[in-house]
Order: structure tokens, then sequence, then C-alpha cells
């Protein structure tokens, strides 16, 4: 079955590391995002990728870096430069272009971070 | 700036009867789409319904179905004979000025729907 996988489901970090979550999909969607959701808030975007090797910062990009060199993956690394990194990380993906399926977001199982 | 505005933080709703979220937004975008998504305790996102601005028809997908007053900027969701599996998390949401053909998206902080048996 085609979807998005999210790994690890939970992490720990210790201050002061670098952790990075895994997101691959296998819906040959061009675009994929990085949402984080902290408790009793909406989701907020951390950056996106519309296709390889190209993406973009969102709304809280800083203290977080993302790569985009296949298709299929977008791993997002939380570095040490974020100082509040806990939260839940939800990766998604959509299909690209001017139809009315390219706003519609597939989204993963999502990845715990707890900073100890 | 853009925001997406969901009102009740939480709302209960006896299993079987009708319950109503509420959602309002603020674009200036003449065309564009909105969402409802749901977010059920394994806290996987799933699509609910969504409505393109431009129809006038209110979207409908078996028991949910939207009521969308596009002047008034009020996209409200309808569950009609609530069931136990419908206890989740449910988000608004719309694309920001510019990101009409595009997946991103601001979500409004979330209704929690508790459905009692």
């Amino acid at each position: 079955d085609g979807g998005i996988t999210q790994s690890p489901k939970y992490l720990f970090r210790k201050e002061g590391q670098n952790v990075t979550l895994s997101c691959e999909q296998n819906l040959n969607h061009d675009a994929m995002y990085w949402y984080r959701q902290d408790p009793g808030q909406g989701l907020r975007l951390i950056y996106y990728s519309q296709i390889v090797n190209d993406f973009q910062k969102g709304d809280i990009a800083e203290g977080y870096s993302v790569s985009r060199e296949k298709k299929e993956s977008f791993p997002l690394t939380v570095t040490s430069a974020q100082k509040n990194p806990t939260a839940f990380y939800l990766c998604a993906s959509s299909s690209r272009g001017h139809s009315s399926g390219a706003n519609v977001l597939t989204f993963g199982a999502g990845s715990r971070l707890t900073v100890l | 700036a853009q925001t997406v505005t969901q009102s009740q933080p939480e709302m209960s709703v006896q299993e079987a009867e009708t319950v109503t979220l509420s959602c309002t937004y603020d674009t200036s975008e003449s065309d564009y789409y909105l969402f409802w998504y749901k977010q059920p305790p394994s806290r996987q996102m799933i699509l609910v319904i969504r409505q393109e601005a431009y129809k006038q028809q209110n979207a409908t997908e078996n028991r949910f179905s939207v009521n969308f007053q596009k002047a008034a900027k009020s996209f409200s969701l309808k569950i009609s004979d609530s069931q136990l599996g419908d206890a989740a998390m449910y988000f608004c949401a719309y694309p920001p000025h510019g990101s009409s053909n595009t997946g991103k998206l601001i979500f409004g902080q979330g209704t929690t729907l508790q459905v009692k048996p």
C-alpha cells in the first residue's frame, strides 16, 4: 500500500545533540512537508519541498534543516540551535501542479521528539 | 497575518446525534480550497472533506458535510449520526496567500470532539 513512513516513532535527545527524523513516501508525490505540532495547537510548517534538490523555509524553520536528494525522501534534522524542540513532528506529501489534487496532504504517523 | 480560527477548543456530542464544528478564516484570494482534517488518538492526520471556494454547493462526504459561507469566510463542519469512531481532534485548514496550488496549509488550533455513548 502507498503511504508515508516516519521513523522513529519516539525519539529522545539530550540537549546539544542534533537528531534526524526520517520521512519516506511511495506515493510518487512531488511535494513533501514537515509540520510541527505542540499540545493544544495546530500544525505549523517548518520546511517544504516541491521538487528534488529544492526546498523552502516555512513559518518556523529556525533550528531545523532538511534535504531532498531523492523524490521519496525528505529527512528533517533538529539541530542544537532549536531551543524548544520537544514536539510532535508530522511529515506530509502531496501531488504538485494546478490540479485540484495539489492541495490534498497525505500524512505520516508522526514522530514524537522529547528533549531530556 | 492570515489566520484560521476555531473558536471551540472542545465539543461533545451524544452518539447518533449531530454536531457542528465552526471555523473562520481570513484570505484575500478569490479561488482556494478549504479543508477539514481529523486527528484520531493514533495522531495520524486524515482528510475528512474539502471545499472549493468557487463552488457554491456545499461539499458532502457521507455523514460529513460543510456549511460554506464565502462572504462571511466561514467553513463549518457538520457530523451527522455521530459515531464513537468520530472522536478525534478536528482541524480546519486553508492555503496561505499565493499557495493555492501547493500543499502549504495554515491550520486552526483544533477542536477536540468527544462522542458519548
